[in-house]
């Protein structure tokens, strides 16, 4: 059984440029989440799907950023004119069921010059 | 703002020695998980806990959850590199763990 897997591991761009991440979380989990974390940080909600609704946005989820699960399986995590402030890592997560627990990718690395 | 408050935020200490890093909140959790996170990775689930009380055990880590359910302790006897990591607590809210407030983290390195 595979686990969550997050492409790519590291994304580095400049200031301005939109990049999108790509989560395929563990196969038959209907729940996926997103998460930001920050150095010295743990990691930050920003959004949740069960199969292909997205139920709840963070705050932090500004307009830039947009989330989409398509059809229910794998889930791409967009931002548009990238900021200094979204160097962070980008994790993903899924569950099979709301009272089970998380299981997460390893992440992506995002870094912005 | 960050409801979870983990204590210490640092640890070093020579393997073999024992250690117990806390989990406190004001707020009243359904269920509470312990990650691991090394450098580059993602947190890996440990333990969840989901009754006031309990304790469960993970071979050398002991985990509690607090009989009113707003704090939890992990402690680990005898101490090895392999231990060094960050140990995040993270509360389930409601009924499900849909929403899931991590804490800071507290990390611990384990000197050969």
């Amino acid at each position: 059984d595979t686990g969550v897997s997050q492409d790519p591991r590291h994304k580095i761009t400049k200031r301005g440029q939109n990049v999108t991440f790509r989560c395929d979380p563990i196969s038959e989990h209907n729940r996926l989440y997103w998460y930001r974390q920050t150095l010295g940080q743990g990691p930050e909600f920003l959004t949740y799907f069960q199969n292909e609704a997205q139920l709840e946005k963070s705050r932090l989820l500004s307009d830039r950023f947009s989330a989409e699960r398509p059809k229910g399986s794998f889930s791409t995590l967009e931002i548009q004119r990238t900021e200094q402030g979204d160097s962070a890592m980008y994790l993903c997560a899924s569950s099979s069921r709301g009272d089970q627990p998380q299981h997460f990718g390893d992440g992506t690395r995002l870094s912005i010059l | 703002t960050q409801l979870l408050e983990q204590s210490p935020q640092f640890l070093s200490i020579q393997e073999g020695e024992n250690l117990t890093v806390y989990c406190n909140s004001s707020s009243v959790f359904s269920s509470l998980q312990w990650y691991r996170q090394e450098p580059g990775e993602g947190p890996v689930l440990l333990v969840t806990v989901v009754t006031g009380g309990e304790v469960k055990k993970l071979k050398r880590l002991t985990f509690q959850f607090g009989d009113a359910r707003k704090d939890s302790s992990l402690h680990i006897t005898a101490a090895q590199p392999g231990d060094t990591g960050l140990y995040l607590c993270a509360g389930g809210h409601q009924a499900g763990y849909q929403k899931v407030t991590f804490g800071i983290g507290t990390k611990l390195q384990v000197i050969p």
